[in-house]
């Protein structure tokens, strides 16, 4: 089982700060990577897939970037909405679909 | 429009099979390289993936719990249902219905499941 380790675990930010989170895998998985945003008592969305792929509605200030094992989402301007945990999750081996333990963006 | 919905029960005793049906639409998981599956999150952790079933009938599980979960799909009802047997209160969480083959696309709102006695 591919295991995915994020870093760090709570990130303190002001808005419109920029912000970038890391994702790693426990063995190469290529670009079969996505990202996931969590508001409290929300269901997760989908932001980033193929690891740098923007999903559909989702605004510009969010990309991401890797491949092979290390990966990184950006937030470029950090609005109010965006504190929240985020996941990485890996396709490539499968079953199982991993996810990273997440970050947690909150405010300063 | 995509829309999932969970449902089914909010409490379960351990031991007792859980069963859960997601509704959809939107969409047809008749048509080439759809896929819906389950994801679960215990309180305050991350999400674990469950099960997935494909246009094409084949079902992936998750190997820790794969000699308890079962997942189908009903064409003409837009359903897809998950079983979990034996349950025990780890399986405490909020599960959630996903659209997506490979990674998830589109969630529904979650159902919350406690198992206790």
């Amino acid at each position: 089982e591919i295991v995915m380790t994020q870093s760090p675990a709570t990130l303190s930010v002001s808005p419109g700060e920029r912000v970038t989170l890391s994702c790693r895998a426990s063995q190469n998985i290529h670009n079969y990577l996505a990202w996931y945003q969590q508001r409290p008592g929300q269901a997760p969305r989908l932001l980033i897939y193929h690891a740098s792929t923007t999903a559909t509605g989702i605004p510009a200030r969010f990309s991401g970037s890797g491949s092979g094992t290390e990966f990184t989402l950006t937030i470029a301007g950090l609005q109010s909405e965006d504190f929240a945990v985020y996941y990485c999750q890996q396709y490539n081996n499968f079953p199982p679909w991993t996810f990273g333990r997440g970050t947690k963006v909150e405010m300063k | 429009q995509i829309t999932l919905k969970e449902s089914g029960p909010t409490l379960v005793r351990p031991t007792q099979t859980l069963t859960l049906t997601c509704t959809f639409s939107g969409f047809s998981l008749s048509s080439n390289g759809e896929g819906v599956g389950w994801i679960r999150q215990p309180p305050g952790k991350a999400p674990e993936w469950l099960a997935l079933i494909y246009w094409d009938h084949d079902k992936r599980y998750s190997p820790s719990l794969k000699n308890r979960l079962t997942i189908t799909k009903d064409i003409s009802k837009n359903e897809v249902v998950l079983t979990v047997s034996n349950v025990d209160p780890v399986d405490t969480g909020t599960y959630y219905c996903v659209h997506g083959g490979w990674y998830a696309a589109h969630w529904g709102q979650g159902t919350p499941v406690t198992v206790s006695s």
